[in-house]
């Protein structure tokens, strides 16, 4: 069955601090990633997305990932996190043919 | 500005009353999602469209139903039959393998 964790429920990091949310999935086909971010009482904002090619994706916001399909993962990074990056972050993959498949989220509280 | 529009933002809803969230988008995606949201979850699946006319059941249809009548529409009713509707609801439209571009959300409480 396609499946995404994200191990971590709960992330804490001070500001200006380095940041990385872990994202593990088990899907049959070439699975496509992404990462999305949401503010409380907000819809979701997609944060970068792997389809193919280099396996370190760019994304808005200084965030950055890697895919590594030998782990199966697909972990977020960011250098420094600021105070505004304090939400909660869904890991997600799709497919043709095939809805997306979300994780739990990992929420990131940030202390000044 | 291309997007998603849900409305209302907050609905209230008493015992026994269906009521109905609206979803709007003009990317002219084919698909759209409906998702629930409870506290400290992850998103469900209601329902999904991938072409008008069409949209099937996703992992907890129970107690909502959906229309397709149009490709920039996908209205979700909340029917009596929802035990438990207090929950935040999402809307999302894709196109292809494409990211999912999601709405502002509307908060359903029962009162």
């Amino acid at each position: 069955a396609q499946s995404v964790t994200q191990p971590d429920i709960h992330i804490t990091v001070s500001e200006g601090a380095s940041l990385e949310l872990r994202c593990n999935y088990s899907y049959g086909a070439t699975p496509y990633l992404f990462w999305y971010v949401q503010s409380p009482g907000q819809g979701l904002q997609l944060l970068l997305k792997y389809f193919s090619g280099d396996t370190l994706v760019q994304g808005i916001k200084g965030f950055e990932a890697e895919f590594k399909r030998s782990q199966s993962s697909f972990n977020l990074r960011k250098p420094s996190v600021h105070w505004s990056d304090a939400a909660e972050y869904f890991c997600a993959v799709g497919a043709w043919g095939q809805n997306f498949v979300f994780g739990p989220g990992t929420r990131l509280s940030v202390l000044p | 500005d291309g997007g998603i529009t849900q409305s209302p933002k907050y609905l209230f809803r008493k015992e026994g009353q269906n009521v109905t969230l609206s979803c709007e988008q003009n990317l002219n995606h084919d698909a759209m999602y409906w998702y629930r949201q409870d506290p400290g979850q992850g998103l469900r699946l209601i329902y999904y469209s991938q072409i008008v006319n069409d949209f099937q059941k996703g992992d907890i249809a129970e107690g909502y139903s959906v229309s397709r009548e149009k490709k920039e529409s996908f209205p979700l009713t909340v029917t009596s039959a929802q035990k438990n509707p207090t929950a935040f609801y999402l809307c999302a439209s894709s196109m292809g393998v494409a990211e999912a571009f999601f709405g502002q959300g509307t908060r359903l409480t029962v009162v």
